[in-house]
C-alpha cells in the first residue's frame, strides 16, 4: 500500500516567518494530494490540494508544491499569523483510499 | 450549506459490545468515507461508500463494517469492541467517488473500557 511520510513532527516559528511542512510518498500511482488543518479538538479542515498534473498551487499564504519525479510535495504558509497554529496532515489518494501523514505540530511565536 | 454531522459525539462502551455510529454527509454528497484517527496510528482509512456500495476497504479486521443509505447518510458498525478501538471516528463526504476533496464531520470519541 502506499506509504506516507512527514516532516518535521513539530515546527515552532516567529510570527511573520515562513513555514515549510515536507512529505514523501511511495506510490507513484497516487495522484492526488490535500493538505488538512486540524485545531485542537476540532475536525480536519481542507485547506489546499494538488493534483498530479500541476506543479504548484498557491491560495492567498498558502501554497503547495508537488515534484512527481522525486515522490514528494510540501506545505507553504507565509507570513505566519498565531491563528495558523494547529496539526498539519499531508496525505496521498491511490484509487479513493487515502493515507495520511503522521501530522506537524505547527506553533507560532507572537 | 450545512456541513457534515455524526452522531454520537461521545461514547463510552464496555469491551465485548458492539457499536454503530453515524454520519450525515453534505448535501449533494454521495461519497462517504470512514477514518480512525489515535495518538499513536494517526488517521487511518477504513473504508469508502459511495451509491451504496463499499468502494475501497483499509486494513482493519472485519468487526468494523458499514453501510450506505440511499440518501447518502452512512453507518459504521464494530462489533466485539476491543480497548484498542477507543478512538475518534470520523467520516468525511465528498461529491463523487475517489476521495477527492473531503470534507470531515466533527467525529465520534470512542472510549472502549
Amino acid at each position: 500500500g502506499e506509504n506516507v511520510e512527514q516532516h518535521p513532527s513539530t515546527l515552532s516559528v516567529q510570527e511573520g516567518d515562513s513555514a515549510v511542512i515536507k512529505c514523501t510518498y511511495s506510490d507513484s500511482a497516487s495522484n492526488y494530494f490535500p493538505w488538512y488543518k486540524q485545531e485542537l479538538g476540532k475536525r480536519p479542515q481542507l485547506i489546499i490540494d494538488i493534483r498530479s498534473n500541476v506543479g504548484e498551487k498557491k491560495d492567498q499564504r498558502i501554497a503547495v508544491t508537488l515534484n512527481k519525479t522525486a515522490k514528494h510535495f510540501s506545505l507553504h504558509i507565509t507570513e505566519t499569523q498565531p491563528e495558523d497554529s494547529a496539526v498539519y496532515f499531508c496525505a496521498a489518494i491511490k484509487v479513493s483510499e487515502l493515507t495520511f501523514g503522521t501530522g506537524t505540530r505547527l506553533t507560532i511565536i507572537p | 450549506k450545512a456541513g457534515v454531522t455524526q452522531t454520537p459525539r461521545y461514547l463510552i462502551k464496555t469491551r465485548g459490545q458492539q457499536v454503530t455510529l453515524s454520519c450525515s454527509p453534505i448535501s449533494g454528497h454521495r461519497s462517504v468515507s470512514w477514518y480512525q484517527q489515535t495518538p499513536g496510528q494517526g488517521l487511518q482509512f477504513l473504508f469508502e461508500y459511495f451509491s451504496e456500495t463499499q468502494r475501497n476497504k483499509g486494513n482493519f479486521p472485519g468487526r468494523f463494517s458499514g453501510r450506505q443509505f440511499s440518501n447518502s447518510r452512512s453507518e459504521m458498525n464494530v462489533s466485539t469492541l476491543e480497548l484498542g478501538d477507543s478512538a475518534l471516528y470520523l467520516c468525511a463526504s465528498s461529491l463523487w467517488q475517489g476521495g477527492l476533496e473531503q470534507f470531515f464531520g466533527p467525529g465520534t470519541r470512542l472510549t472502549v473500557l
